[in-house]
């Protein structure tokens, strides 16, 4: 049984730029939930899907959008990078709304 | 609004010997409690979950954590570490409501595991 998976692994942009991040979820979960780490700290909630539909934001501009396909998986936009925005982005997955597993992260670097 | 503190930022701790990491939250309405470990340049494991009935809850690779509700505190223990459980530890709270179930990370207590 395959857990979360997020691609790519590693990513360089520069300022911006824009950047697609995707996830793909636990088999049998429909909720996605992504967070942002910085380096040094723990992740921040962006925001979560279901049912298709953004159900949770945290506080996060309006550049960090989303968005969750009918086989549950989903993508993490981010417009106009700053150089703030460098982080791991981490995805979780969930049966809502029971535990969250989280995949390996992708790492973005922003130049 | 929920928050978690995690009280030590580093936990340096001989090989065999008991470590303990403290976590305490806040929150005007009941919550779920979880731990998770990060190895370096990986994602978050699940090693704990407490959602409700008996407050001591043991997890994966030994470890066990207490909810105490007075204090508000969810604290993580382990009788006897390893070199390989050297890594970063994050406690976090989900509320219990219908719409969504987001969590919210402590600050993270790095363990260091020498010989």
């Amino acid at each position: 049984d395959a857990g979360v998976t997020q691609s790519p692994t590693h990513l360089i942009k520069t300022r911006g730029q824009q950047v697609t991040l995707r996830c793909s979820p636990k088999s049998g979960h429909d909720t996605v939930s992504w967070y942002q780490q910085a380096l040094g700290q723990g992740p921040q909630f962006i925001f979560q899907y279901y049912e298709e539909e953004e159900r949770q934001r945290g506080n996060f501009p309006d550049r960090f959008s989303g968005h969750q396909f009918p086989n549950y998986s989903s993508e993490l936009n981010v417009n106009a990078l700053l150089l703030g925005d460098s982080a791991l982005y981490l995805c979780a997955s969930s049966q809502q709304p029971d535990t969250q597993y989280f995949g390996p992260g992708t790492r973005l670097t922003v130049l | 609004a929920q928050s978690v503190t995690q009280l030590d930022s580093q936990v340096p701790v001989f090989e065999e010997a008991p470590v303990e990491l403290r976590c305490n939250y806040s929150s005007s309405v009941s919550v779920y409690l979880f731990w998770y470990v990060q190895y370096p340049n990986q994602g978050l494991q699940l090693l704990l979950k407490y959602l409700s009935g008996s407050t001591l809850v043991k997890g994966i690779n030994g470890f066990e954590a207490e909810f105490n509700k007075s204090q508000t505190s969810f604290h993580l223990r382990k009788p006897s570490v390893h070199i390989s459980d050297t890594a970063e530890y994050f406690c976090a709270v989900s509320t219990i409501k219908a719409a969504g179930n987001k969590l919210t990370f402590g600050g993270g207590t790095r363990v260091l595991v020498k010989p």
